[in-house]
């Protein structure tokens, strides 16, 4: 079946450090992967996509390459900012099941001063 | 344009009183899914309509969850007997779909109910 496996927060790091969650997903098909945040008493927004293999999404200074020989989807920031606190939900979209949603458990990521 | 609309946005309920969450989902999507997130939680599936599919229904805690699409847009979540491990808040999500797409229409995320149960 389908599913996505996220690392656990939550992750705590100081401003303009390097950022990586690990996501790996299983699928029966050929997905497209998302990544999703929630900020602090907001509703969940798309932060970037991929829809094939060696895509890379990007937004916001966040990027993510879809690795299908690895089946993974990690989230990667070279400076993460105070604002970049939030939850990070990693998913999949099942194209061979009408698209639908698989999500992660969600990492959450403080980012100290 | 307009997003996911959700009401109430918030609701206090007594145990064991039934209630109804509604979501209008953008204009011409076709597919509507309900999460259920309980505090510092992930997003637990609940149910998912495709178009004039059959709904997947197979998040549904219990027999007390039920939900209704009608028309191919509006959606109604109806609990009922509410219990106070129901209390959690209640998102909706649409997303536009067509036949032959490619599969990266993004879920869009209403900004929840939030249902408390005393």
């Amino acid at each position: 079946g389908n599913s996505v496996t996220q690392m656990e927060g939550p992750v705590t790091l100081s401003e303009e450090a390097f950022l990586t969650i690990n996501c790996t997903y299983t699928a029966t098909g050929y997905p497209s992967l998302f990544w999703y945040v929630q900020y602090p008493g907001e509703g969940l927004q798309l932060l970037l996509k991929a829809t094939k293999a060696d895509d890379k999404g990007s937004n916001k200074g966040f990027e993510a390459t879809y690795r299908k020989e690895t089946t993974s989807f990690h989230l990667e920031k070279g400076s993460v900012q105070v604002s970049d606190s939030a939850v990070y939900f990693c998913a999949l979209s099942d194209r061979g099941n009408f698209n639908k949603f698989y999500f992660g458990s969600g990492t959450k990521l403080n980012v100290k001063p | 344009g307009a997003g996911v609309s959700q009401s109430p946005s918030n609701k206090v309920t007594e145990k064991g009183k039934d209630v109804e969450l509604r979501c209008d989902p953008i204009s011409g999507h076709t597919a509507l899914y309900w999460y259920r997130q309980s505090l510092g939680q992930g997003l637990e599936f609940l149910i998912y309509f495709q178009g004039n599919s059959a709904p997947d229904k197979s998040g549904l805690p219990s027999d007390r969850f039920s939900a209704e699409r009608t028309g191919g847009s509006v959606s109604t979540l109806t609990i009922q007997r509410t219990q106070q491990e129901d209390s959690a808040v209640y998102l909706c999500a649409s997303s536009s779909r067509r036949d032959g797409t490619t599969g990266n229409s993004p879920l869009h995320f209403g900004n929840g109910t939030r249902l408390t149960v005393t």
